[in-house]
């Protein structure tokens, strides 16, 4: 059965100190492993989408990285706004989204 | 920046009595999603909509639920007789082909009382 875990459940962090998040998946054919933000209330937003084995992303202080059995959110000097839900998701041979849990980070000033 | 809308964003209704929510897609995007998020617990997918017709759909989508694009704008989901443990956020979703994004609307919290 295609699962996806995600670690920790939770993240408090002091402004400025880097971290990672994880996102490990057990899934019959990946077809793309997305990342979303989501904040109390709100849709998902779009972060990345990674394919391949190898393959990073960046867009200012976060950083995905993916591997053939998990991905990593690497959080760089985190601002107190990036605290939110951080999602991973990935897209299976049926082109439904399976979504982990989620990761709640807590960034404090 | 275009945006995928959802209305209404509360609806409160009594248990046994339809509801109809309703998305409006991002309008070049052709794929068209509803998921379902119980507070405190992960998204859900429940369907996904293709050339008028629905592609897959998960096993929370039973018979109480049904999707239709009556327009070309317009992307609803009904359920029949609400429960009280339909009681969640229903997000729609919609993207330009099978190889983009998603992109999620802001949600339409649905109590059933």
């Amino acid at each position: 059965e295609d699962q996806v875990t995600q670690s920790p459940e939770a993240l408090r962090l002091q402004e400025g100190e880097s971290s990672s998040l994880n996102c490990s998946y057990t899934v019959s054919g990946l077809r793309g492993l997305f990342w979303y933000r989501q904040d109390p209330g709100k849709g998902p937003e779009f972060l990345f989408t990674l394919y391949s084995a190898g393959e990073e992303k960046e867009k200012e202080r976060l950083k995905a990285t993916l591997t053939k059995k998990e991905s990593f959110l690497h959080i760089t000097a985190p601002k107190p706004e990036d605290s939110a839900t951080y999602l991973c998701a990935v897209r299976t041979n049926n082109n439904d989204m399976r979504f982990g849990a989620g990761t709640r980070l807590t960034v404090k000033p | 920046e275009p945006e995928v809308t959802q209305t209404p964003s509360h609806q409160v209704t009594q248990m046994g009595q339809e509801v109809i929510l309703r998305c409006v897609p991002i309008s070049n995007h052709l794929y068209f999603y509803w998921y379902r998020q119980i507070l405190g617990q992960k998204v859900e997918f429940l369907v996904s909509f293709y050339n008028n017709e629905i592609s897959e759909k998960s096993e929370i989508f039973d018979d109480q639920f049904s999707v239709e694009r009556p327009d070309g704008s317009n992307f609803t989901l009904k359920i029949r007789s609400t429960k009280l443990e339909d009681s969640a956020m229903y997000f729609c979703a919609s993207r330009v082909s099978l190889y983009n994004e998603q992109f999620f609307g802001p949600g339409t919290r649905l109590t059933v009382l």
